[in-house]
């Protein structure tokens, strides 16, 4: 079974420019979250989408927004970037199960640099 | 609101020694709570997760917690070191079992020396 997929890996973006981030989920699984990851603010959960709506938002600005297909992909873009936006983006997938913890599998994240 | 103090940033111990990993949490409500384990430049790992089943948790690589109400933590345990265990771990809470909005503690970073 193929895990979480993100796409890129690693990119480097200048101040004012945007940047879109690619997950895959895993197969079945409906519920997308994703997460920054940076040293200062450890990890911070940004939004989770579900069947194509964003069903928990972060505390964000609105530069950072999502959205997701019908086969569940998810896109996330930054626009206007700040050099603080550098970070590893970590998206996650879970089956959304009616009762119990939804446990999240994590995909190994894309990295952007900001200069 | 929920929170996560992971106290201390970075543990040492020697391979073939208990590892324990502290974690408290804060929420309203009668939370979820998990571990991660974070190899360098990988994705977060699941360690164990706690569901309001049993209070002594087991999880994978030889690694379990216990959850104490009273106190409100969860701390992370492993009876013998190995030198892959080194590794960044983060404690996590849910208030909901239905969403998938997790608060992280801020990491520990496990060493393991020969």
């Amino acid at each position: 079974k193929a895990g979480v997929t993100q796409t890129p890996r690693y990119l480097i973006k200048t101040r004012g420019q945007q940047v879109t981030l690619s997950c895959s989920p895993i197969s079945g699984h409906r519920s997308v979250s994703w997460y920054q990851q940076t040293p200062g603010q450890g990890l911070q959960f940004l939004f989770e989408y579900f069947s194509e709506t964003q069903r928990n938002k972060g505390n964000f600005p609105g530069r950072f927004s999502g959205r997701q297909f019908s086969n569940s992909r998810s896109e996330m873009n930054v626009s206007t970037l700040e050099l603080g936006d550098s970070a590893l983006y970590l998206c996650a997938s879970s089956p959304d199960r009616a009762t119990g913890a939804n446990v999240l599998t994590f995909g190994a994240g894309s990295r952007l640099t900001v200069l | 609101a929920q929170s996560v103090t992971q106290l201390g940033s970075h543990v040492s111990v020697s391979e073939g020694a208990l590892v324990l990993l502290r974690c408290n949490y804060s929420s309203s409500v009668p939370p979820y709570l998990f571990w991660y384990v974070q190899y360098p430049n990988q994705g977060l790992q699941l360690l164990l997760k706690y569901t309001s089943a049993a209070t002594l948790v087991k999880g994978i690589n030889g690694f379990e917690a216990e959850f104490k109400k009273s106190e409100t933590s969860f701390h992370l345990t492993k009876p013998s070191a190995h030198m892959s265990d080194a590794a960044e771990y983060f404690c996590a809470v849910s208030e909901s079992g239905a969403n998938s909005k997790l608060t992280f503690g801020k990491g520990i970073t496990l060493s393991v020396r020969p």
